[in-house]
């Protein structure tokens, strides 16, 4: 079964601090990741996703993240954040099931800009 | 706007009762989720399903199960809820079928059993 390592539980910047929150998986096969954010209040939304081709994408909101298929890794990037960047980051990452594409979840990393 | 909808946004139930949490999707999606959402543990999969009557347990399905008799509703049912059943429930819908295109999430359902 796959597994997703988040290496931080909770971040704390300065606004126009770089970010980088570090997502490791293990699976031996192909997989499909995923960043999700959930803002205080509100529901978890997707932030971006790999599925192939180029291992840089980028998502809303100016993130973006780098797939490193020799590291298992898949980091999350923003060179400037902001104080609405304040929230809860999941990585996920997903396989290919016989009847459904599912994710596991890492346990999240919680994001504190302060202004 | 609205793709997935819960029905509770709180509840309050008692041990030893029967809980039925609902999700419906308006996306034609046929994957439907139900994950449960505690601090410092991520997110958990219970159940899912792929299609109409069709279901596949997660990976903590103890002491739930569920419902799907239209494509767009999905059903969480705790048999016997208990405390260690409190928690934060999620419902999300995805497209892609064995694949997984990413999941468009409900608001969730805080459940509190006392």
């Amino acid at each position: 079964a796959q597994s997703v390592s988040q290496h931080n539980h909770h971040v704390i910047l300065s606004e126009a601090a770089s970010l980088e929150l570090g997502c490791n998986y293990s699976y031996g096969g192909t997989v499909n990741l995923f960043w999700y954010v959930q803002y205080p209040g509100q529901h978890l939304q997707l932030l971006l996703k790999y599925f192939s081709g180029d291992p840089l994408v980028k998502g809303i909101k100016g993130f973006e993240a780098e797939f490193i298929k020799s590291k298992f890794s898949f980091n999350l990037r923003k060179p400037s954040v902001q104080w609405s960047d304040t929230a809860e980051y999941f990585c996920a990452v997903s396989t290919y099931n016989t009847n459904a594409g599912k994710s596991t979840f890492g346990d999240g990393t919680t994001l504190t800009v302060k202004p | 706007d609205v793709k997935v909808t819960q029905s509770s946004r709180y509840l309050v139930k008692r041990t030893g009762e029967k809980v039925f949490l609902e999700c419906v999707q308006d996306m034609d999606h046929e994957n439907m989720f139900w994950y449960r959402q505690d601090p410092g543990l991520g997110l958990r999969l219970i159940y899912f399903s792929y299609d109409v009557k069709m279901k596949e347990k997660g990976d903590i399905p103890e002491g739930y199960s569920v419902s799907r008799e239209k494509k767009e509703r999905f059903s969480l049912i705790l048999e016997s809820a208990s405390t260690n059943q409190t928690s934060m429930y999620l419902c999300a819908s995805s497209d892609g079928g064995t694949a997984n295109y990413g999941y468009t999430f409900g608001s969730g359902t805080r459940l509190t059993v006392v």
